[in-house]
């Protein structure tokens, strides 16, 4: 148990176009959803935390109007890339928290952005 | 606030030989301590965690760590390492009172020599 799945795993665009990535919960209901971002070589950045029917609280420094997150039920969350350029490229990751659980975040497979 | 420091971006090893790789925390409450391992152009699997009960954790693929408080170290070991253990690992931190907000390390790459 505990799956959670992001679509699609991978998307070419060209730069001024937007994109939208899901995550969803499989087999549980996720109180809280988390999107990540990770660079070449590098390690997990967090860009927001959403919780569902709610309002995205983003990290410092992410550009909410940029990165839009909608968590409109308690199975999916999207991260919308809006005009994304070729910098936004980058391989972003979701998890989420199950309710009544322990701390324990559950990864989907992540998706990776290239913006041409 | 809470921090994490993996020591060591890269770590060889010999097939067989003991894998080591070493977290140290920092965290002004409780916390609990992660290893998730990556493979190329994939997510995050949860290895083994530390939630306040036993310090020795015994995870999944041979893995454990220990979590040792005085030394604020959640160190992750594998008796004997397998091609298949080549891949990225992460220690993370977040809080005990259950926020989810994870805070990682910047990843050990462990690569396995025949």
């Amino acid at each position: 148990g505990a799956v959670v799945s992001q679509h699609p795993s991978w998307v070419i665009c060209k730069s001024g176009t937007s994109v939208k990535i899901e995550c969803r919960s499989l087999d549980f209901q996720a109180t809280t959803m988390f999107w990540y971002r990770q660079f070449p070589k590098q390690s997990l950045m967090l860009m927001a935390t959403s919780n569902e029917g709610s309002k995205a609280t983003y990290e410092q420094g992410v550009e909410k109007d940029k990165f839009l997150i909608n968590h409109a039920s308690l199975t999916l969350s999207t991260l919308t890339v809006t005009s994304a350029h070729p910098e936004d490229s980058s391989f972003y990751i979701c998890s989420a928290s199950r309710s009544g659980g322990t701390g324990e975040l559950f990864f989907g497979e992540g998706s990776r952005l290239t913006v041409l | 606030a809470q921090s994490v420091t993996q020591l060591g971006s890269h770590v060889s090893v010999s097939e067989g030989a003991l894998v080591l790789l070493r977290c140290n925390y920092s965290s002004s409450v409780p916390p609990y301590l992660f290893w998730y391992v990556q493979y190329p152009n994939q997510g995050l699997q949860l290895l083994l965690k530390y939630t306040s009960a036993a310090t020795l954790v015994k995870g999944i693929n041979g893995f454990e760590a220990e979590f040792k408080k005085s030394e604020t170290s959640f160190h992750l070991t594998k008796p004997s390492a397998h091609m298949s253990d080549a891949a990225e690992y992460f220690c993370a931190v977040s809080e005990a009172s259950g926020t989810y907000k994870y805070i990682f390390g910047t990843g050990t790459r462990l690569k396995v020599l025949a």
